[in-house]
């Protein structure tokens, strides 16, 4: 079975800041897909990454960016410069089935307050 | 760009009532599902159609009934609400092809009284 688990259950930042939000993931397959999604105060869920297995590279976006060790089954995502529009519930979750949300399991978010 | 429509967006219930929540999407996909997120718990499939036609149950389908009414519609039914369900659920779709993104709606909450 699978599982992902998001430690820290609330972080508070001061504007400015850098801030990294954990995600260990536990599967036993070798395919396998990994993603986040931020889910700010109005509720809605958005799409921010997906990485698959087979793919290491870490990635930027902008503020944004993702740390994917499979060593440590760790896709971590890290804030530079966070900024107020940041504060939401960020979800990790994982994906033994490629573009199916049946098998997608996610972590139980990590509430992002980014103070001014 | 619609993407993933669900209504309606806030609902209270009494308990024993019942009611539906309608889902549709305007992308074309073959697969949708219904999850219901509660705090510290993340998100949990209730029920999925892989094409329309199919239904399947996932995690937590004690409680709910869906239909697959068409390739963009899927329906959420509670016959008998329970103040257990008080929840937001979110409906969502994919194309069902490798590789492709999942797409949310927006949410319904939920409170059952």
């Amino acid at each position: 079975a699978q599982k992902v688990t998001q430690a820290q259950t609330e972080i508070s930042v001061v504007e400015k800041e850098d801030v990294t939000l954990d995600c260990v993931y536990e599967t036993r397959d070798t395919t396998y897909y990994l993603f986040w999604y931020k889910q700010p105060p109005s509720g809605e869920l958005v799409f921010l990454i997906r990485r698959n297995s087979f793919d290491e590279q870490n990635e930027i976006s902008g503020r944004y960016s993702w740390n994917f060790q499979k060593s440590t089954s760790s896709f971590n995502f890290t804030i530079t410069a966070s900024q107020v529009v940041d504060s939401a519930v960020y979800f990790c979750a994982l994906s033994e089935a490629p573009g199916s949300a049946r098998q997608l399991t996610f972590g139980s978010g990590t509430q992002l307050t980014v103070l001014p | 760009n619609a993407g993933v429509t669900q209504t309606p967006k806030f609902q209270v219930l009494k308990t024993g009532q019942s009611m539906t929540l309608q889902c549709a999407q305007d992308m074309n996909h073959n697969s949708m599902y219904w999850y219901r997120q509660d705090p510290g718990m993340g998100l949990r499939l209730i029920y999925y159609s892989a094409s329309e036609g199919t239904t399947d149950k996932g995690e937590v389908p004690n409680g709910y009934n869906v239909s697959r009414l068409n390739k963009r519609e899927f329906s959420l039914r509670l016959e008998s609400a329970a103040p257990s369900q008080t929840s937001v659920y979110f409906c969502a779709s994919t194309p069902g092809r490798s590789g492709n993104t999942i797409y949310f709606g927006e949410g319904s909450w939920l409170t059952v009284v």
